[in-house]
């Protein structure tokens, strides 16, 4: 159980058009979500944490016009990168919690790579 | 703010030696410490986690870690190490609260097991 699956897992862009990345939580239902940004041999950044029917709550330092979360049901969220540029060239992880359930241990998805030309 | 430290960036380890990763936190509250393990192009796996209780903690594929409050600390180890456990390894801790679920993530550390 307590699987989270994302989609695509590897994706090409070019400068200037949008992508958009889904996290799904395929077995139970996940009130929060969470993505992460991990840059190459190096830890992950917490982005964002999504909850089912609300606005997304953004760390300090990350633009949330070019981040765009919806975390439209219980079982997917999606991150929108809008006007990608190759610094947004990154591996993008989402995680998935049911906060009264294993003291809202985190799942995690497989991960996203995304590589902007 | 919570804050969890690894400092070791990378272990290099013989094969049926034993193998430890180090984490010390810092939280204002009781902690909640997780391990997790990624593989190249992979997201992360659940290793184990501390949550109350017995300060030792058994997990996954042969791993365990000690919970020490008065070291602030949380290492991982593994009595034998195999090849397969040559990954990235991470330490989080979250206390939940004002916090909420939020994890925060160690640097990691590299894992190098050598036949």
């Amino acid at each position: 159980g307590a699987v989270v699956s994302q989609h695509p897992s590897r994706v090409i862009c070019k400068s200037g058009t949008s992508v958009k990345i889904e996290c799904r939580s395929l077995d139970f239902q996940a009130t929060t979500m969470f993505w992460y940004r991990q840059f190459p041999k190096k830890s992950l950044m917490l982005m964002a944490t999504s909850n089912e029917g609300s606005k997304a709550t953004y760390e300090q330092g990350v633009e949330k016009d070019k981040f765009l979360i919806n975390h439209a049901s219980l079982t997917l969220s999606t991150l929108t990168v809008t006007s990608a540029h190759p610094e947004d060239s990154s591996f993008y992880i989402c995680s998935a919690n049911q906060p009264d359930r294993n003291m809202g241990e985190q799942y995690f998805g497989p991960g996203t790579r995304l590589t902007v030309t | 703010a919570q804050s969890v430290a690894q400092p070791e960036d990378q272990v290099n380890v013989a094969e049926g030696n034993p193998l430890t990763v180090k984490c010390t936190y810092s939280v204002s509250g009781n902690p909640y410490l997780f391990w997790y393990v990624q593989y190249p192009n992979r997201g992360l796996q659940f290793l184990l986690k501390y949550i109350t209780g017995d300060n030792l903690v058994k997990g996954s594929y042969g791993f365990e870690a000690e919970f020490n409050k008065s070291q602030t600390s949380f290492h991982l180890k593994k009595p034998s190490a195999l090849v397969s456990d040559s990954a990235l390894y991470f330490c989080a801790v979250r206390t939940g609260g004002a916090a909420g679920n939020k994890l925060t993530f160690g640097g990691g550390t590299r894992v190098l097991v050598k036949p």
